[in-house]
């Protein structure tokens, strides 16, 4: 049983640009969360999307953005990347309200 | 802001029991305790979770106060394997409207031979 896979594992993007990072979530789960960590801090809440659709979001600005498939897999998307979006991103999978489960996660470095 | 407060460290000699706190004083009734835990550089692990009741899996125990409004996570026999920052959320159950995961900045547990 596959859990949460990411990819890219790790990326290196030039400030300014946009990124594209890929989530597909355990078998059977049909809710994707994404979460954002600094080096040295906990994750921080991105969003949340079921059928489709933003339900939840964290303080992050509008250059954040996502999309679930009907296949329920995910995209985050990050624009006009800052020095300070370097970081660990994570996308956490669950079946509707129940427990979440992480990938390993993607590493960016905005450079 | 996260709801939970822990200590940032902790350490723990191999083999002896790793009690790690956690109050969440304003916890509401619909609230679930969960823990993860993250070693370097990976993604955070579930460990377990509770509503109001004891809970025991084969990796820990929860233990929760009466009152709801603290918690300890007990890692029976600790080993070096274990050293890892431990995360203490509280989240509601459900899904209606989607719910947000909060995590403060954990406890890190440090095992020691």
């Amino acid at each position: 049983d596959a859990g949460v896979t990411q990819s890219p594992t790790h990326l290196i993007k030039t400030r300014g640009q946009q990124v594209t990072l890929r989530c597909s979530p355990k078998s059977g789960h049909d809710t994707v969360s994404w979460y954002q960590q600094a080096l040295g801090q906990g994750p921080q809440f991105i969003f949340q999307y079921y059928e489709e659709e933003e339900r939840q979001r964290g303080n992050f600005p509008d250059r954040f953005s996502g999309h679930q498939f009907p296949n329920y897999s995910s995209e985050l998307n990050v624009n006009a990347l800052l020095l300070g979006d370097s970081a660990l991103y994570l996308c956490a999978s669950s079946l509707k309200g129940n427990t979440i489960y992480f990938g390993e996660g993607s590493w960016l470095t905005v450079v | 802001d996260a709801k939970t407060t822990q200590p940032p460290s902790m350490d723990c000699a191999e083999g002896r029991a790793a009690n790690l706190p956690c109050n969440h004083s304003t916890i509401s009734g619909n609230e679930y305790v969960y823990w993860y835990r993250q070693i370097h550089s990976q993604g955070p692990q579930y460990i377990i979770h509770g509503l109001k009741n004891n809970e025991t899996n084969e990796m820990a125990s929860l233990i929760i106060t009466e009152d709801r409004k603290s918690s300890t996570l007990i890692l029976p026999h600790a080993t070096l394997r274990d050293t890892a920052v431990y995360y203490c959320i509280v989240r509601v159950g459900g899904h209606t409207g989607g719910f947000k995961t909060i995590f403060g900045a954990g406890t890190r547990l440090f095992v020691k031979a």
